[in-house]
């Protein structure tokens, strides 16, 4: 089993419309959390890290986290045909042996013009 | 800053023939990490170096791959007797070292195809 979790698999919005993107660890050690994005032909590109319980903003991408549940989400407002990517959600462990990042498997987000 | 640099960006081999991937980090940076991607497992973690040395290679097939970084410039991926199921994105990534709110920076990835 994933030990990080990405729903939907794939999503698609419309231009100018709110796209929500959702991941769940099931492993309590990992504590930290970045959302990558990766276009095609491209590597991944770190889009943005929440570590506390809480909403992380900027600007028009904001991440939640709620640790208790070990779920967070990537709520991408007024979203552009250039978000059309696949984000992922990647965990890290606490201390100094998680440096590695653990990946979901990826939402392939649509934005239609 | 030209970011993490990958070569080749894509190599054929034959089933059973060796594949070496290079990649520089980023000048400054001292962890250097290597991913797999494909469509059906996704991104997968191989291994990772700290000033060089071999911190974390849990993710490494414990035959035909092999990891080197002999100096802080560049590391290589060694696949040997490469197989159809080794056809994947290798992806290198660097950072700072310490802490968990260091970004880690992706290379563009060599696309593998063992035909």
């Amino acid at each position: 089993q994933q030990k990080v979790q990405q729903s939907p698999e794939s999503l698609s919005v419309p231009e100018g419309g709110m796209a929500s993107l959702n991941c769940t660890s099931s492993d309590r050690n990992f504590q930290y959390f970045w959302w990558y994005r990766q276009h095609s032909g491209e590597g991944p590109k770190a889009l943005m890290s929440i570590f506390s319980d809480g909403d992380k903003k900027e600007g028009r991408f904001t991440a939640h986290l709620n640790k208790a549940s070990l779920h967070v989400s990537l709520h991408i407002r007024d979203s552009q045909p250039s978000d059309s990517a696949l984000y992922f959600c990647a965990a890290r462990a606490y201390g100094s042996s998680g440096n590695k990042l653990i990946f979901g498997i990826g939402t392939l987000l649509s934005v239609k013009p | 800053n030209a970011g993490v640099i990958q070569t080749p960006r894509h190599k054929v081999t034959g089933k059973g023939q060796e594949a070496t991937l290079w990649c520089e980090p980023i000048s400054g940076h001292s962890a250097v990490f290597w991913y797999r991607q494909t469509i059906v497992q996704g991104l997968e973690f191989l291994t990772y170096f700290r000033n060089q040395a071999p911190i974390d290679d849990s993710g490494m097939p414990k035959e035909r791959f092999s990891a080197q970084m002999p100096n802080q410039s560049h590391s290589t991926l060694k696949i040997q007797s490469t197989q159809p199921q080794d056809s994947a994105v290798y992806l290198c990534a660097s950072s700072h070292w310490g802490g968990s709110s260091y970004e880690q920076y992706f290379g563009p990835g060599t696309r593998l195809t063992v035909l």
